[in-house]
């Protein structure tokens, strides 16, 4: 149990334009997902925290104007990265926690390449 | 200083030795202490969690926490090739708001020669 999925797994976008990424709890309810960004060889780096139904919560530094959050159902959060540049490029990782379980699990990741 | 330290490796080992990694970590207020192993281009998958001070073993892998030093480790022992992977320590807080807070480590690639 306790499966995470992300689609697309991979999405190459010219700058400027907006990306969508969509992050899904298949067998559970997610009372909470978490928005991560990994650059090679950092670590994950918290971007927000979303509850179901609730605006999202974001780390400082992190523009919530450009950067999306929609929480609409326990089971899907949705990542828009708006007017996308460059440097946006990097790993982004979902993952979900759901009612009584400990942790969070975490969705494959889609790698995002802005040219 | 960084809230978690984790020196990223290379680590390479020979299959069948046991492997140690380590974290340290900076904020009393940390509570749960975890290691994620990540394979390439994939997501984290936990491994362990552990609340207190000690040992938690669960197969070939040891889960350690000194609470005193701030100090974190996992242990893989008769590591096999299927080891090969980054393992990542994290810990856990809890925020004023209430909400949880995983801060990673920068994670230990790990490769397990045949």
């Amino acid at each position: 149990g306790a499966v995470v999925s992300q689609h697309p797994s991979w999405v190459i976008c010219k700058s400027g334009t907006s990306v969508k990424i969509e992050c899904r709890s298949l067998d559970f309810q997610a009372t909470t997902m978490f928005w991560y960004r990994q650059f090679p060889k950092q670590s994950l780096m918290l971007m927000a925290t979303s509850n179901e139904g609730s605006k999202a919560t974001y780390e400082q530094g992190v523009e919530k104007d450009k950067f999306l959050i929609n929480h609409a159902s326990l089971t899907l959060s949705t990542l828009t990265v708006t007017s996308a540049h460059p440097e946006d490029s990097s790993f982004y990782i979902c993952s979900a926690r759901g009612r009584n379980r400990f942790g969070q699990y975490f969705g494959p990741g889609t790698r995002l390449t802005v040219t | 200083q960084k809230e978690v330290e984790q020196d990223p490796g290379p680590l390479s080992v020979p299959e069948g030795a046991i492997v140690s990694l380590n974290c340290t970590y900076s904020n009393s207020a940390f509570q749960y202490f975890m290691w994620y192993r990540q394979y390439s281009r994939k997501g984290p998958e936990l491994l362990m969690y552990t609340y207190s001070s000690g040992n938690k073993e669960d197969g070939r892998f040891t889960a350690q926490v000194d609470k005193s030093s701030k100090y974190i480790s996992l242990f893989i022992r008769d590591s096999q090739p299927s080891d090969s992977a980054t393992y990542l320590c994290a810990t856990q807080l809890i925020t004023q708001g209430g909400s949880e807070k995983l801060v990673f480590g920068k994670g230990t690639k790990l490769t397990v020669n045949p």
